[in-house]
């Protein structure tokens, strides 16, 4: 089965600053590689996701990049706010079984 | 569109009753997976079926267990519960078929399932 790391499990950032979420998997043939955000008591919200064939992808002020040579992705937030402050998982899959990371949780201070 | 939905929101059963979880899915999507979150072991995979057929199955016991229906809507039922069942129980449907390589999924709001 596919083994998923995300690290750091936890951040805490300066409102404003950036915040970078690294995630390592380790079956080669994973070709779809989501983010998702989870608020506390809601439900998990996929915020951006990116296939195989392609490197970087942004949507205004997240963006997630891919080294499927190295195996792993990562989540980008610039210029971050208070509404940021979730619990993020990766879930890189090559189906619908999402294998998802532990998560991290993002403070972000005011 | 309407969100997944799922029913019941909250659910306490005792030890070795059996519990059916349902999940409707978004209109137009004909995948549903089932997931378990619990504080120690995150979110795993339990199933996901599409067009009434299981293609997806997680490391669970085959006490838990599912279905799906004609219209999408989806079944989930643990038999014999035990107290490490307690857990958040999240249904997601997914827009698209096998082999368009798009995977996204659509979270519900979960079931609450606390067994003692």
């Amino acid at each position: 089965g596919e083994n998923v790391e995300q690290h750091p499990s936890t951040l805490s950032v300066q409102e404003g600053d950036s915040a970078v979420i690294k995630c390592t998997y380790s079956d080669s043939a994973s070709n779809y590689f989501p983010w998702y955000k989870q608020e506390l008591g809601k439900r998990p919200q996929l915020i951006i996701d990116i296939r195989s064939n392609v490197g970087e992808k942004k949507d205004q002020r997240i963006a997630v990049t891919l080294n499927k040579t190295a195996k792993h992705f990562s989540l980008h937030i610039t210029e971050t706010q208070p509404e940021d402050s979730a619990v993020y998982f990766c879930a890189p899959s090559n189906d619908y079984k999402l294998s998802f990371g532990a998560g991290t949780t993002v403070t972000v201070r005011a | 569109k309407a969100g997944v939905t799922q029913t019941p929101r909250y659910l306490i059963k005792t030890r070795g009753q059996q519990v059916t979880l349902s999940c409707s899915p978004i209109s137009g999507h004909r995948s549903v997976s089932w997931y378990q979150q619990t504080p120690g072991q995150g979110l795993q995979f339990l199933f996901e079926y599409f067009s009434e057929t299981q293609r997806n199955k997680g490391n669970f016991p085959g006490r838990f267990s599912g279905r799906q229906f004609s219209n999408s809507r989806s079944e989930m039922n643990v038999s014999t519960l035990e107290l490490g069942d307690s857990a958040l129980y999240l249904c997601a449907s997914s827009p698209s078929g096998w082999d368009t390589g798009s995977y996204e999924q659509y979270f519900g709001p979960g079931t609450r399932l606390t067994v003692t």
